[in-house]
């Protein structure tokens, strides 16, 4: 089946520094890519839909200078938390569609972001 | 709106049969799934629904009823890795998925 990775898995930084987490479909390509966090005990929220070559649609509430996302490849979306502060905490998952299946997403594993 | 009801924990005994049921409105339909998600982790594909009635994958099957707006997830022969998070999620006319918040399914031995 078709494989996403993302990078890191799990990281904690200081408040006010930025964190960069790579999603990648490793033998597909996607031209969408969805960003969810996922506070806990609760349902995936969507965060933003990112469309390869285009500038990512956010999900009202979402701030769009605080998570920078960037879909420079059919294979790789960036999501960049600036300024992150304790509250950012949080699991967050990115989705890749493949159109060959459905429009199915599959998952990457997911990162897990603690702020200090 | 766009909305999707499931309940919110269910428990069930190691071995038996779990039925979990999910209702939904959303603005225009292009099939259900189903994933499983255990604490920490992402969720992984369990099915995906687009026509109408039941699809058996093992000890899982789905069911769709699009008229109603109504799909369950069946799970037979519980074992104890079957505790976890069940979440149903429609797609919409733009594709998107619309989750549901998960139910919990608890299995006692």
């Amino acid at each position: 089946g078709a494989v996403v990775s993302q990078h890191p898995s799990r990281v904690i930084c200081k408040s006010g520094t930025s964190v960069k987490i790579e999603c990648r479909s490793l033998d597909f390509q996607a031209t969408t890519m969805f960003w969810y966090r996922q506070f806990p005990k609760k349902s995936l929220m969507l965060m933003a839909t990112s469309n390869e070559g285009s500038k990512a649609t956010y999900e009202q509430g979402v701030e769009k200078d605080k998570f920078l996302i960037n879909h420079a490849s059919l294979t790789l979306s960036t999501l960049t938390v600036t300024s992150a502060h304790p509250e950012d905490s949080s699991f967050y998952i990115c989705s890749a569609v493949s159109e060959s299946s459905y429009n199915e997403q599959f998952f990457g594993p997911g990162t897990r972001l603690t702020v200090l | 709106g766009q909305n999707i009801d499931q309940p919110t924990e269910m428990t069930a005994t190691e071995g038996a049969i779990v039925q979990i049921n999910c209702t939904y409105q959303t603005s225009g339909f292009n099939g259900l799934f189903w994933y499983q998600q255990h604490a920490g982790e992402a969720p992984t594909f369990l099915s995906y629904n687009v026509l109408d009635g039941l699809e058996e994958k093992g000890r899982f099957s789905s069911f769709l009823s699009r008229s109603k707006g109504y799909s369950y997830l069946l799970l037979k022969e519980l074992q104890m890795k079957d505790s976890a998070s069940y979440l149903c999620a429609a797609v919409d006319s733009n594709y998107q998925l619309i989750w549901g918040a998960g139910t919990k399914l608890i299995i006692k031995p």
